[in-house]
């Protein structure tokens, strides 16, 4: 399947752990990437290639990936992490990017 | 400081084409090490990959846009652009332009994450 999914809708208490899953056969291959959006803003690089992090990104975010789901871990959920959450990677059959339809993280 | 604006007309009839320019400041468009891509987001949903371009004019398009997509890159006015052709209300969208990574595979560069966006603009389609 050429596709990447994901939960559409997450909640986590604050100051919790949180993981925000993604899907796909091409997760297998190629490694995911992980935006953030806020409503009213670009998406902006939390982390790219599995569990790396843009400079300026708190380091309570992280990534992991087994087999053919990716993962988006927030160690210590803050206020400001609430926000939609989208993974992509590289298809797994042709040389075109996908997105999933996104998370919703709500923090309680 | 690496900014991307996008620019064009806000509306747009149907069976018209979209056209959008994104200028790039703070990079060259010419650098070996980026991708530039588009992506849309129509009202309340997710994000859609259009298309990328090297900076030696080599484009990936999305399958289900690849017949109505063409990406091209100006070097000399460090832009790139998109243009949409026979648009329907399934176009109306928020459109971002974005540098991506290129990553190397197989003997050549392919479109990877998405690191640098513009903040968007609103594609309306209708009459």
């Amino acid at each position: 399947s050429s596709e990447l999914t994901q939960d559409p809708a997450v909640s986590v208490a604050l100051g919790q752990t949180v993981r925000i899953t993604c899907q796909g056969d091409s997760l297998r291959t190629y490694y995911a990437s992980w935006y953030q959006q806020k409503p009213g803003q670009a998406p902006i690089l939390v982390i790219y290639h599995q569990n790396n992090r843009p400079s300026g990104i708190p380091d309570r975010f992280s990534g992991s990936t087994s087999g053919n789901t990716a993962s988006l871990i927030i160690t210590g959920a803050q206020a400001e992490d609430e926000a939609d959450y989208y993974c992509n990677s590289r298809a797994s059959t042709g040389n075109h990017l996908l997105f999933a339809g996104g998370t919703r993280l709500t923090v309680l | 400081q690496l900014q991307l604006q996008e620019s064009g007309p806000g509306l747009v009839t149907p069976s018209g084409t979209l056209s959008l320019t994104c200028t790039v400041s703070g990079v060259s468009t010419g650098h070996t090490s980026y991708y530039w891509g588009w992506v849309r987001q129509p009202p309340g949903k997710g994000l859609e990959w259009i298309g990328s371009i090297y900076y030696s004019g080599t484009t990936y398009y999305n399958r289900s846009l690849k017949s109505r997509v063409t990406i091209s890159v100006d070097r000399s006015k460090n832009q790139f652009s998109l243009k949409l052709t026979s648009v329907t209300a399934a176009d109306t969208a928020l459109y971002y332009c974005a540098r991506q990574s290129a990553t190397y595979d197989s003997g050549s560069y392919y479109p990877d994450y998405l690191d640098y966006w513009g903040q968007g603009t609103l594609v309306t389609v209708s009459s």
